[in-house]
């Protein structure tokens, strides 16, 4: 039982290149969320999704996609990378609708 | 607008000297207050859930209790390995699904 799985763990980009961060869970979670943490700020949210076929934006969703085909898949979208998106990126996912999420370790993104 | 307010922003202790964190919150009918900790280079890792006013949740030396404005984590006789960063959140007011609105955090340090 892996959890939530991020791949990969580090990654740097150049201006205006794309990209996508993949998140896997072994949980059967119906929900999954990408959040971002930069220093000194609180998690962000990106993304969320409530199941196959369904997600939604969060609070900083612009240059970002997303979508949700299986149960188990999560990935995040990066479009034309901005220096802004320069961030820790974390995936997570919960069973029925709470707010006990667990996290994978984390995707460090450095655009330069 | 939501928001979850943590102090203080770091807090040296010895080993074993006793303490609390403070999370302060501003949302309309609070659906659960949750407290995560996260070590560095690692995802955040749930501890505890609380939903009303008077309650109160422990596991080994940490404490959590919840007010109507505000959750305590107390940490009574803490160790090194309790060292970490303390998060907490709050469900975002009127979201149908648990998005969680994150505090900075409160970056613990516990001194042999």
């Amino acid at each position: 039982n892996a959890g939530v799985t991020q791949t990969p763990k580090f990654r740097i980009l150049k201006i205006g290149q794309s990209m996508t961060l993949q998140c896997a869970q072994d949980m059967n979670h119906n929900y999954m969320y990408w959040y971002r943490q930069d220093p000194g700020m609180g998690l962000k949210l990106i993304y969320y999704s409530v199941g196959a076929g369904i997600t939604d934006k969060g609070e900083v969703p612009n240059g970002y996609n997303v979508s949700r085909s299986t149960t188990e898949d999560f990935p995040l979208r990066l479009e034309l990378a901005a220096p802004s998106q320069t961030s820790v990126y974390f995936c997570a996912s919960s069973g029925v609708n709470t707010g006990e999420l667990f996290f994978g370790e984390g995707s460090r993104l450095t655009v330069l | 607008e939501d928001q979850v307010t943590q102090s203080p922003e770091a807090l040296r202790l010895q080993e074993g000297e006793s303490s609390s964190l403070n999370c302060s919150y501003t949302v309309s009918g609070l659906r659960g207050l949750f407290w995560y900790r996260q070590d560095p280079g690692k995802g955040p890792e749930f501890l505890f859930t609380l939903y009303s006013a008077g309650e109160e949740k422990e596991k080994e030396r940490l404490k959590a209790t919840l007010t109507k404005k505000e959750s305590f984590l107390h940490i009574t006789a803490p160790k090194p390995e309790d060292s970490a960063t303390y998060l907490c959140a709050v469900p975002n007011t009127g979201a149908g699904s648990y998005q969680l609105t994150f505090g900075k955090g409160t970056k613990l340090s516990v001194i042999p």
